[in-house]
């Protein structure tokens, strides 16, 4: 059985930075793709990063780029999402999601970890 | 990069009902599209995949359609636990993009 598990949201300043965890198991980690993907409160939902199996491809959504840093840990199943100079537009749960490349699509989701953004 | 519109933005249905939800694309995108649905509080569920590949468990009920820029999800008889949001998402290209959501309610 697939399990994600993201962890590290927390209340965080604007301005301010945050380190998102997510443990992966139940299947092999370092053959896919890794996405975070974002939902901001009512509203919809927002790609936000992808790296590829080895690390040496990453691409991020415009909004977030210069700011956000994807890697992953092949050896810990573990993907992180590394935010600086946080925004309230940032405030949103926080899914790690695996990337069926031949599909193009997300089978499998965790329960998302929250990151509130606010003075 | 790619856009993703969808209508309608929401839909009030009665049970039974034959529902369609339409998905456009700002470009050419063949069948890389696929469909998700999400109650409040959860995370997005996988109905679809590659415009009309029904995903594992998924009950046959939904069906989708489409190439190019122009996709429909179907629910054939919409049951009690349909009522939800719907978004496509497409993936021809990075940054992969979803549309804004369709909401399923009851009439």
């Amino acid at each position: 059985e697939v399990q994600l598990v993201e962890s590290g949201g927390d209340l965080v300043q604007p301005g301010g930075s945050l380190r998102l965890s997510c443990a992966a198991s139940g299947f092999t980690f370092s053959s896919y793709w890794m996405t975070w993907v974002r939902q901001a409160p009512g509203r919809g939902l927002e790609w936000v990063a992808n790296i590829k199996q080895d690390g040496s491809e990453k691409y991020y959504v415009d909004s977030v780029k210069g700011r956000f840093s994807i890697s992953r840990d092949n050896a810990k199943n573990s993907l992180y999402l590394q935010m600086n100079s946080l925004r309230v537009e940032d405030t949103a749960v926080y899914y790690c999601v695996p990337y069926s490349y031949g599909s193009g699509s997300y089978g499998d989701w965790g329960q998302g970890t929250l990151v509130t953004v606010s003075s | 990069d790619i856009q993703m519109t969808q209508s309608p933005s929401s839909v009030s249905a009665s049970v039974g009902d034959r529902v369609t939800i339409t998905c456009r694309a700002s470009q050419g995108i063949s069948s890389w599209l696929a469909w998700y649905q999400q109650k409040p509080g959860k995370a997005p569920k996988l109905l679809i995949y590659a415009a009309s590949s029904l995903q594992s468990g998924v009950p046959s009920r939904f069906s989708g359609s489409g190439s190019g820029t122009d996709f429909t999800l179907t629910i054939s008889s919409l049951q009690p636990e349909d009522f939800a949001t719907y978004y496509c998402q497409q993936a021809k290209s990075f940054p992969i993009t979803f549309g804004p959501g369709t909401k399923v309610d009851i009439k």
